[in-house]
Protein backbone atom coordinates (compact mmCIF):
# COMPACT_ATOMS: atom_id res chain seq x y z
CA UNK A 1 0.00 0.00 0.00
CA UNK A 2 1.23 3.73 -1.10
CA UNK A 3 2.38 5.52 2.10
CA UNK A 4 2.37 9.41 1.74
CA UNK A 5 4.42 11.53 4.09
CA UNK A 6 4.46 15.08 4.18
CA UNK A 7 7.52 17.32 6.12
CA UNK A 8 7.23 19.42 8.52
CA UNK A 9 3.77 18.88 9.41
CA UNK A 10 3.27 23.20 10.20
CA UNK A 11 5.17 25.83 9.61
CA UNK A 12 5.42 29.87 9.88
CA UNK A 13 6.95 32.07 7.88
CA UNK A 14 7.18 35.97 7.68
CA UNK A 15 5.59 37.77 4.41
CA UNK A 16 7.31 37.61 1.43
CA UNK A 17 9.58 34.30 2.17
CA UNK A 18 10.21 32.16 -0.73
CA UNK A 19 9.69 28.02 1.45
CA UNK A 20 9.12 24.94 0.09
CA UNK A 21 6.99 22.05 0.99
CA UNK A 22 7.45 18.41 0.71
CA UNK A 23 5.87 15.36 -0.17
CA UNK A 24 7.23 11.65 -0.61
CA UNK A 25 5.64 8.32 -0.86
CA UNK A 26 7.11 4.89 -0.73
CA UNK A 27 6.12 3.21 -3.88
CA UNK A 28 7.23 4.81 -7.18
CA UNK A 29 4.76 3.51 -9.71
CA UNK A 30 2.46 6.32 -9.59
CA UNK A 31 0.15 8.06 -12.76
CA UNK A 32 -0.06 11.41 -11.20
CA UNK A 33 0.45 13.56 -8.15
CA UNK A 34 -1.53 16.53 -7.30
CA UNK A 35 -1.70 19.12 -4.88
CA UNK A 36 -4.11 20.98 -2.68
CA UNK A 37 -4.85 23.36 -0.66
CA UNK A 38 -7.06 23.34 2.30
CA UNK A 39 -8.47 26.23 4.00
CA UNK A 40 -10.06 25.33 7.61
CA UNK A 41 -13.23 23.96 7.93
CA UNK A 42 -13.58 23.83 3.83
CA UNK A 43 -13.12 21.06 1.11
CA UNK A 44 -9.81 20.89 -1.03
CA UNK A 45 -8.96 23.18 -3.88
CA UNK A 46 -6.78 21.82 -6.68
CA UNK A 47 -3.30 23.37 -7.12
CA UNK A 48 -1.58 21.66 -9.25
CA UNK A 49 -1.22 18.18 -11.15
CA UNK A 50 1.74 16.41 -12.42
CA UNK A 51 1.23 13.66 -14.51
CA UNK A 52 4.04 10.53 -14.19
CA UNK A 53 5.73 11.58 -17.57
CA UNK A 54 6.30 15.31 -16.11
CA UNK A 55 8.69 16.94 -14.05
CA UNK A 56 7.31 19.74 -12.89
CA UNK A 57 4.13 22.27 -13.10
CA UNK A 58 3.77 26.06 -12.97
CA UNK A 59 0.99 27.83 -11.97
CA UNK A 60 1.65 32.12 -11.20
CA UNK A 61 3.68 31.72 -8.03
CA UNK A 62 3.60 28.29 -7.04
CA UNK A 63 5.96 25.59 -9.02
CA UNK A 64 5.55 21.49 -8.31
CA UNK A 65 8.32 18.89 -8.85
CA UNK A 66 8.04 15.06 -9.13
CA UNK A 67 11.16 13.13 -8.68
CA UNK A 68 9.77 9.51 -8.73
CA UNK A 69 13.08 7.92 -8.62
CA UNK A 70 13.35 9.34 -5.38
CA UNK A 71 9.99 9.06 -4.18
CA UNK A 72 9.76 13.09 -3.84
CA UNK A 73 7.85 16.04 -4.90
CA UNK A 74 8.25 19.20 -3.35
CA UNK A 75 5.76 22.56 -3.54
CA UNK A 76 7.81 25.81 -4.04
CA UNK A 77 5.54 29.11 -2.80
CA UNK A 78 7.67 32.38 -4.11
CA UNK A 79 7.13 35.92 -2.17
CA UNK A 80 4.47 33.79 -0.13
CA UNK A 81 1.60 35.86 1.41
CA UNK A 82 -0.61 35.82 4.11
CA UNK A 83 -3.69 34.48 1.90
CA UNK A 84 -1.25 31.73 1.20
CA UNK A 85 -1.82 30.33 4.82
CA UNK A 86 -3.46 26.94 4.63
CA UNK A 87 -3.05 23.33 4.47
CA UNK A 88 -1.54 21.98 1.91
CA UNK A 89 -1.91 18.05 1.06
CA UNK A 90 -0.30 16.19 -1.90
CA UNK A 91 -1.87 12.90 -2.94
CA UNK A 92 -0.74 10.14 -5.30
CA UNK A 93 -2.36 7.66 -7.51
CA UNK A 94 -1.06 4.12 -8.33
CA UNK A 95 0.03 2.81 -11.91
CA UNK A 96 -2.35 -0.11 -10.52
CA UNK A 97 -5.08 2.00 -10.25
CA UNK A 98 -4.85 5.34 -11.65
CA UNK A 99 -8.46 6.66 -10.41
CA UNK A 100 -7.74 6.13 -6.35
CA UNK A 101 -5.57 8.28 -4.54
CA UNK A 102 -3.45 8.24 -1.11
CA UNK A 103 -2.90 11.09 1.04
CA UNK A 104 -0.53 13.10 3.44
CA UNK A 105 -1.62 14.51 6.52
CA UNK A 106 -0.54 17.74 4.95
CA UNK A 107 1.66 21.07 5.94
CA UNK A 108 -0.12 23.90 8.18
CA UNK A 109 1.47 27.15 6.27
CA UNK A 110 0.94 30.16 8.25
CA UNK A 111 2.66 33.77 6.52
CA UNK A 112 2.93 36.03 8.77
CA UNK A 113 2.00 39.56 7.97
CA UNK B 1 -17.69 27.17 -13.51
CA UNK B 2 -18.65 23.54 -12.73
CA UNK B 3 -18.45 22.61 -9.17
CA UNK B 4 -18.91 19.43 -6.82
CA UNK B 5 -22.34 20.49 -4.23
CA UNK B 6 -22.71 18.76 -0.85
CA UNK B 7 -25.15 19.25 1.63
CA UNK B 8 -25.93 19.79 4.32
CA UNK B 9 -23.02 21.98 5.45
CA UNK B 10 -22.91 21.23 8.45
CA UNK B 11 -24.89 18.60 10.95
CA UNK B 12 -24.91 18.13 14.48
CA UNK B 13 -26.85 14.99 15.75
CA UNK B 14 -27.34 12.58 19.24
CA UNK B 15 -25.07 9.21 18.98
CA UNK B 16 -27.38 6.34 17.86
CA UNK B 17 -29.61 8.29 15.16
CA UNK B 18 -29.28 8.19 11.60
CA UNK B 19 -27.70 10.70 9.50
CA UNK B 20 -27.29 11.35 5.28
CA UNK B 21 -25.00 13.20 3.30
CA UNK B 22 -25.68 14.11 -0.34
CA UNK B 23 -23.17 14.98 -2.76
CA UNK B 24 -23.82 16.17 -6.36
CA UNK B 25 -20.65 16.01 -8.88
CA UNK B 26 -19.56 18.29 -11.58
CA UNK B 27 -22.07 16.38 -14.81
CA UNK B 28 -20.37 13.94 -16.86
CA UNK B 29 -17.93 12.88 -14.05
CA UNK B 30 -18.21 9.17 -14.02
CA UNK B 31 -15.98 8.28 -11.21
CA UNK B 32 -17.68 9.59 -7.46
CA UNK B 33 -15.13 9.25 -4.22
CA UNK B 34 -16.51 10.03 -0.31
CA UNK B 35 -13.80 10.19 1.99
CA UNK B 36 -13.80 11.22 5.90
CA UNK B 37 -11.12 13.08 7.21
CA UNK B 38 -10.27 13.40 11.07
CA UNK B 39 -8.74 16.61 11.86
CA UNK B 40 -4.96 17.29 11.03
CA UNK B 41 -4.98 14.43 9.06
CA UNK B 42 -5.58 13.58 5.35
CA UNK B 43 -8.71 12.32 3.28
CA UNK B 44 -9.42 8.66 4.04
CA UNK B 45 -11.15 7.13 1.32
CA UNK B 46 -14.18 5.30 2.55
CA UNK B 47 -16.65 4.34 -1.06
CA UNK B 48 -15.28 4.49 -4.78
CA UNK B 49 -18.05 4.53 -7.84
CA UNK B 50 -17.96 4.19 -11.14
CA UNK B 51 -20.74 5.63 -12.74
CA UNK B 52 -23.51 3.54 -10.62
CA UNK B 53 -21.02 0.56 -9.17
CA UNK B 54 -19.02 0.71 -6.26
CA UNK B 55 -15.07 -0.20 -7.08
CA UNK B 56 -13.86 0.29 -3.56
CA UNK B 57 -15.44 -0.22 -0.50
CA UNK B 58 -12.88 -1.58 1.91
CA UNK B 59 -12.31 1.43 4.11
CA UNK B 60 -16.32 1.59 4.80
CA UNK B 61 -17.47 0.32 7.92
CA UNK B 62 -19.90 -1.90 6.19
CA UNK B 63 -21.94 -2.43 9.72
CA UNK B 64 -23.19 1.02 10.27
CA UNK B 65 -22.38 2.87 6.52
CA UNK B 66 -23.18 2.69 3.16
CA UNK B 67 -23.25 4.85 0.18
CA UNK B 68 -25.47 4.38 -3.14
CA UNK B 69 -25.43 6.10 -6.66
CA UNK B 70 -28.52 4.76 -7.80
CA UNK B 71 -28.29 6.88 -11.28
CA UNK B 72 -24.68 7.59 -12.41
CA UNK B 73 -25.20 10.98 -10.82
CA UNK B 74 -25.65 12.15 -7.07
CA UNK B 75 -25.39 9.53 -4.13
CA UNK B 76 -25.86 9.48 -0.79
CA UNK B 77 -24.09 8.44 2.19
CA UNK B 78 -25.58 7.65 5.30
CA UNK B 79 -24.81 6.25 8.72
CA UNK B 80 -26.92 4.67 11.61
CA UNK B 81 -26.78 4.24 13.91
CA UNK B 82 -23.76 7.52 14.15
CA UNK B 83 -21.02 7.03 17.10
CA UNK B 84 -18.98 9.31 18.53
CA UNK B 85 -15.91 8.28 16.51
CA UNK B 86 -18.16 9.36 13.24
CA UNK B 87 -17.32 13.06 13.90
CA UNK B 88 -15.46 14.48 11.00
CA UNK B 89 -15.59 16.31 7.95
CA UNK B 90 -16.68 14.27 5.01
CA UNK B 91 -15.51 15.10 1.46
CA UNK B 92 -17.21 14.20 -1.62
CA UNK B 93 -14.96 14.38 -5.27
CA UNK B 94 -15.72 13.29 -8.55
CA UNK B 95 -13.24 13.00 -11.17
CA UNK B 96 -13.70 12.11 -15.12
CA UNK B 97 -12.23 8.78 -15.18
CA UNK B 98 -10.06 8.90 -18.20
CA UNK B 99 -6.84 10.77 -19.04
CA UNK B 100 -5.67 13.03 -16.60
CA UNK B 101 -8.03 11.83 -13.49
CA UNK B 102 -8.08 15.15 -11.42
CA UNK B 103 -10.38 15.03 -8.36
CA UNK B 104 -12.22 18.20 -7.59
CA UNK B 105 -13.29 18.23 -4.43
CA UNK B 106 -16.91 19.98 -3.07
CA UNK B 107 -17.17 22.07 0.38
CA UNK B 108 -17.59 19.22 2.72
CA UNK B 109 -20.18 17.97 5.54
CA UNK B 110 -19.05 19.20 9.11
CA UNK B 111 -20.55 15.84 11.43
CA UNK B 112 -20.51 16.43 15.25
CA UNK B 113 -21.98 13.63 16.81
CA UNK B 114 -22.91 14.17 21.02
Amino acid sequence: KQEVTQIPAALSVPEGENLVLNCSFTDSAIYNLQWFRQDPGKGLTSLLLIQSSQREQTSGRLNASLDKSSGRSTLYIAASQPGDSATYLCAVSPLYNFNKFYFGSGTKLNVKP
Amino acid sequence: EAEVAQSPRYKITEKSQAVAFWCDPISGHATLYWYRQILGQGPELLVQFQDESVVDDSQLPKDRFSAERLKGVDSTLKIQPAELGDSAMYLCASSKGQEVYEQYFGPGTRLTVT
